[in-house]
């Protein structure tokens, strides 16, 4: 069974602060995406990547960045935080690139902003 | 430009009951797939089924079924004699156009409960 972790269920920061959420699966993967979910919109996409050191911005990429510096690791990076980044944010990869093939999704990181 | 829509925001029903979730599609493409993630109070998205467009045969999985049309853009999902571990919310995706590493189309989710 494909296994995404993220690595807090829950977090909490301050305004101004640069906070990292990290994502990691053990499939080998070669598409790993960042979603933020929130009440009556949905899942949007912030940033995707399909392969090591490349990244594409999603939908709602203002105030993101990525890194993919390992096939396995996806890291969001919000620069400096705002109360409006309060949300849950979803991790989710994806075995080839064009092949429309399922995501698997990690639990899911509950960030609140101060 | 893509978009999935699914009208019921939340669906209410007894144990026992059958419910079915709708999900109405817009795409210019020809070639397309079509998914149904479930997503329980744990939070994970659990994928359901994948379905592609040159396929409108229905689907089958236990309690579980699927009506793809295509003349009316639906890909609806029907749960039999509902219970209660089916409580989540379901989504339903849309797959991008090929050469964009497979990036999904969500809709807005719809929150199924289903008491005693």
């Amino acid at each position: 069974d494909v296994k995404v972790t993220q690595s807090s269920r829950y977090l909490v920061k301050r305004t101004g602060e640069k906070v990292f959420l990290e994502c990691v699966q053990d499939m080998d993967h070669e598409n790993m995406f960042w979603y933020r979910q929130d009440p009556g919109l949905g899942l949007r996409l912030i940033y995707f990547s399909y392969d090591v050191k490349m990244k594409e911005k999603g939908d709602i990429p203002e105030g993101y960045s990525v890194s993919r510096e390992k096939k396995e690791r996806f890291s969001l990076i919000l620069e400096s935080a705002s109360t409006n980044q309060t949300s849950m944010y979803l991790c989710a990869s994806s075995l080839i690139r064009y092949s429309n093939q399922p995501q698997h999704f990690g639990d899911g990181t509950r960030l609140s902003i101060l | 430009a893509q978009k999935v829509t699914q009208a019921q925001t939340e669906i209410s029903v007894v144990e026992k009951e059958d419910v079915t979730l709708d999900c109405v599609y817009e795409t210019r493409d020809t070639t397309y797939y079509l998914f149904w993630y479930k997503q329980p109070p744990s939070g994970e998205l659990v994928f359901l089924i994948r379905r592609n467009s040159f396929d409108e045969q229905n689907e089958i999985s236990g309690r579980y079924s699927w009506n793809f049309q295509k003349s009316t853009s639906s890909f609806n999902f029907t749960i039999t004699a509902s219970q209660v571990v089916d409580s989540a919310v379901y989504f339903c995706a849309l797959s991008e156009p090929t050469g964009t590493a497979s990036k999904l189309t969500f809709g807005t989710g719809t929150r199924l409960q289903v008491t005693l």
